[in-house]
């Protein structure tokens, strides 16, 4: 199975803040990594595929980046609504993983 | 738009089994595969599995392998998710969600249901 490690596991940010979140697979993934927003409560959300597409109607303050075992997704100018939840999944090979979560706080 | 609509919370005692739902509308039903993952109470996401809708072919986590069983009816747009042996470990919020067949990301997700197993 394919690990994905994700850091931090928590950040604290203030709006307008440029956060990054890493992730890396214990294999390479060539660029099949997605990110997803998860807030309490709800399913998550997908942001970003192809470990750089965004998906429709994700704002563009979200951005995502790496390939092979290396991944990052930034947020620009965080907005109050961005607090939540992150996880990357990757999407090479069954069984399908996902990172430990990286949790934006204020 | 996708919409997808999950059964009810369900609360199960040890050794008992589940079977959650999950009726997909506003699309093609045999056009994306539907996949199950499972989030345990402050935990993070852990996939178990999918079916083609069109074949019914499906492909399981090895830690589900022989509990878990994902069959759909494509009369009703229904994709059902079962999970025997039941055990407190397995208290969780379970989600579906589609993919199309060329890609394996979740781009729509059911609401969840949470499935308690306790005695």
């Amino acid at each position: 199975d394919i690990q994905m490690t994700q850091s931090p596991s928590s950040v604290s940010a203030s709006a307008g803040d440029r956060v990054t979140i890493t992730c890396r697979a214990s294999q390479g993934i060539a660029n099949w990594l997605g990110w997803y927003q998860q807030k309490p409560g709800k399913a998550p959300k997908l942001l970003i595929y192809a470990a750089s597409s965004l998906q429709n109607g994700v704002p563009s303050r979200f951005s995502g980046s790496g390939s092979g075992t290396d991944f990052t997704l930034t947020i620009n100018s965080l907005q109050p609504e961005d607090f939540a939840t992150y996880y990357c999944q990757q999407a090479n090979s069954f069984p399908l993983t996902f990172g430990g979560g990286t949790r934006v706080e204020i | 738009q996708v919409l997808l609509v999950q059964s009810g919370a369900e609360v199960k005692k040890p050794g008992a089994s589940v079977k959650v739902s999950c009726e997909a509308s506003g699309d093609n039903f045999t056009n994306y595969y539907t996949h199950w993952v499972r989030q345990a109470p402050g935990q993070g996401l852990e996939w178990m599995g999918i079916i083609n809708p069109s074949g019914g072919s499906t492909s399981y986590a090895q830690n589900f392998k022989g509990r878990v069983s994902v069959t759909r009816d494509t009369s009703t747009n229904t994709v059902y998710m079962e999970l025997s042996s039941l055990r407190s470990e397995d208290t969780a919020v379970y989600f579906c969600a589609r993919a199309p067949p060329y890609d394996d990301y979740f781009y729509y997700w059911g609401p969840g249901t949470l499935v308690t197993v306790s005695s």
